[in-house]
């Protein structure tokens, strides 16, 4: 059964920082891309950023551009989400989902998704 | 900041047919394929359209997605008490290089 699960959300300050891990399983992780996308409380889905199987090539929105790196350890079948410089607006539950090839690309769709990991900030 | 825009509800009797619309912009809808997200309450997004049209096994065909131009629409007929939901479209915007979603639509079952 393919499977992701995220972990290592929780609190932190404005200006903090946290890391997100997505540990995939039931399915050959380094042969596809990945994804993070999140929903703040109430709110609509938002992609944050994608990464190439091999992680050769990288995106990401404009809202977390320069203070969210995206990365994957393919021998741990994990994706990771570092954010720094935290802000009252990336409060969200974060999502991984798994895209359709090795390279992220405009006919990729994500399936399937994580049960997400909820990023709190506030002082 | 979502580009697609989507009705925020629709609502339909059991058996009756919904229809949900995503407009876009020739960058995103009209020059890549949409896919299409079902969110149950409380759970995580799951994929239910995809390439404009097509289902993923398990998704039932009277669920259907169309594209045309720089829209896009979602129809659910037969609609049940589990077609209660958010959905959401979603294409790749070739001006933000980045994927985009649609404002999400909440499907209510009177």
């Amino acid at each position: 059964e393919v499977q992701l699960v995220e972990s290592g959300g929780g609190l932190v300050k404005p200006g903090g920082s946290l890391r997100l891990s997505c540990a995939a399983s039931g399915f050959t992780f380094s042969t596809y891309s990945m994804n993070w996308v999140r929903q703040a409380p109430g709110k609509g889905l938002e992609w944050v950023s994608s990464i190439s199987s091999s992680s050769s090539y990288i995106y990401y929105a404009d809202s977390v551009k320069g203070r969210f790196t995206i990365s994957r350890d393919n021998a741990k079948n994990s994706l990771y989400l570092q954010m720094n410089s935290l802000r009252a607006e990336d409060t969200a539950v974060y999502y991984c989902a798994r895209g359709l090839k090795a390279t992220p690309s405009p006919r990729d769709w994500f399936d399937p998704w994580g049960q997400g990991t909820l990023v709190t900030v506030s002082s | 900041q979502s580009v697609l825009t989507q009705p925020p509800s629709a609502s339909g009797t059991p058996g009756q047919r919904v229809t949900i619309s995503c407009s876009g912009s020739s960058s995103n809808i009209g020059s890549n394929t949409v896919n299409w997200y079902q969110q149950l309450p409380g759970t995580a997004p799951k994929l239910l359209i995809y390439s404009n049209n097509q289902r993923p096994s398990g998704v039932p065909d009277r669920v259907s997605g169309s594209k045309s131009g720089t829209s896009a629409s979602l129809a659910i007929s037969g609609l049940q008490s589990e077609d209660e939901a958010d959905y959401y479209c979603a294409a790749w915007d070739d001006s933000l290089n980045g994927y985009v979603f649609g404002t999400g639509t909440k499907v209510t079952v009177l």
